[in-house]
Order: structure tokens, then sequence, then C-alpha cells
């Protein structure tokens, strides 16, 4: 079966720092990855997916980068973090297009906190 | 832009009564729709996906119901247990991509 794992689970930092997230995948090739902000009370906003090793495609500029150095692998980055960066992040994967009816699997999530 | 709005944003219940969330979207060109449920501090688990033709799906006490003429989907849970209590999401993927639009959720207690 697959599963996704994702960690830290809880990370505080200070502004300016640098940051880096991680996600990991298993039980499954060339999946699609995505990484969604999910702000309280409001809905998940999608920030990055990638359908390979080394696409990424960003939907919101931000300062937060990603990356994907491995098939399973997918990375959220920062070089300096801001306070408008705290926030729960999650990771998710899919099977690869074009199975669309196929749904979206998440991580736990990492709580981060910008001080 | 699609817009999905879920409505009451919080509902409390006791414990045997059946609930009903509500979401509503404002293209109708959708692929599918898809509830989750998100427990506090967690990640989101895939309770249900609609395929856009159809109109219904069932798992267990969970139906879903979908109207893709009125941009409606509808979750029901028959007779709510205590360990129903979570934020409930609906999220619908367009025609052409991967990319979800979400709600923001509805919160649902289930008083013992």
């Amino acid at each position: 079966s697959q599963t996704i794992h994702q960690w830290p689970a809880t990370l505080v930092q200070p502004v300016g720092s640098p940051l880096s997230l991680e996600c990991t995948v298993e039980g499954t090739s060339n999946p699609n990855l995505y990484w969604y902000r999910q702000a309280a009370g409001r809905g998940l906003q999608l920030l990055f997916y990638s359908v390979g090793i080394g696409q990424i495609s960003s939907e919101v500029p931000q300062n937060l980068s990603a990356s994907r150095p491995q098939d399973r692998q997918f990375i959220l980055s920062s070089k300096k973090l801001l306070l408008s960066d705290s926030g729960f992040y999650l990771c998710a994967w899919s099977v690869p297009l074009p199975s669309y009816n196929s749904p979206l699997h998440f991580g736990n999530g990492t709580r981060l906190t910008v001080t | 832009k699609q817009e999905v709005t879920q409505i009451p944003a919080a509902l409390s219940v006791p414990e045997g009564e059946n609930l009903v969330l509500n979401c509503s979207f404002t293209d109708s060109a959708i692929y599918n729709l898809q509830w989750f449920r998100q427990d506090p501090g967690k990640g989101l688990t895939s309770l249900l996906l609609i395929q856009s033709s159809q109109r219904e799906q069932t798992s267990g006490r969970l139906n879903a119901s979908l109207d893709k003429s009125s941009g409606r989907s509808t979750l029901y849970i028959a007779a709510s247990q205590p360990g129903d209590s979570a934020t409930y999401l609906c999220a619908v993927s367009p025609s052409n991509d991967y990319k979800l639009s979400f709600g923001a959720g509805t919160t649902v207690t289930v008083r013992a």
C-alpha cells in the first residue's frame, strides 16, 4: 500500500532563517506531488505541484520554493522566512495524469510558526 | 476562477442525528468533486470522490450527491457518532488539470 511521510510535524523558526520541509511517498511510482498551505478558517491554497523529477510548477508568487530531487521526494524551502510564512503545510500525492478520477492523498502536515 | 463555499462553517448535533453538509461551486465545468475529513492538527483523509458523470457515491454511512448544473454537492452522514467530529472539506477538480479548489470546510461536533 502507498504511504506518505512528512516531517517535521511542528517547527518554530525565527524570521530570516532558512526552511526545509520534506515529503516522501512509498509504494507508488511517478506520482504527482503537491505542496498546500492551510490558513486558519480558510481553504487550502496550492503552492507547488510536480509531475516529475525536476518539474515544478508554482501557483502563487511567494517567498518559498520547491524541488523534486527524486521521483518520490518533494522538498519545500525558503532562504529567509517571513512572519507571513507561518501556517500549516501539507504535502499530497496523486496518481499521474490523466487518471483524473483518483483521490488526493495527504500527509499529516507541518505546523510552521515563524517568530 | 472557481469559488467553493461551504455553509455552515460549524455544526453541532446530538449523537444519532443525521448530518447534512453542503458544498457549492461557481463553475460547473468540473471533472470530479471530493469530500475530505480533517481531524485537528492532522492532514486530510479522502472520504468520497464523485465523478462529474455521477449523481452520487456511497461508502458505509456516508453518501455524497452531486448536482453539477446547479453547482452543489451534499454529504450525508447517517446516525452520527462522536467519532464523526471533525472538519469536512469539499474540493472540485477542473476539467483540464488536477489543481483542486477547496472550500474552507464545515467543522462538525457530535455531542454524546
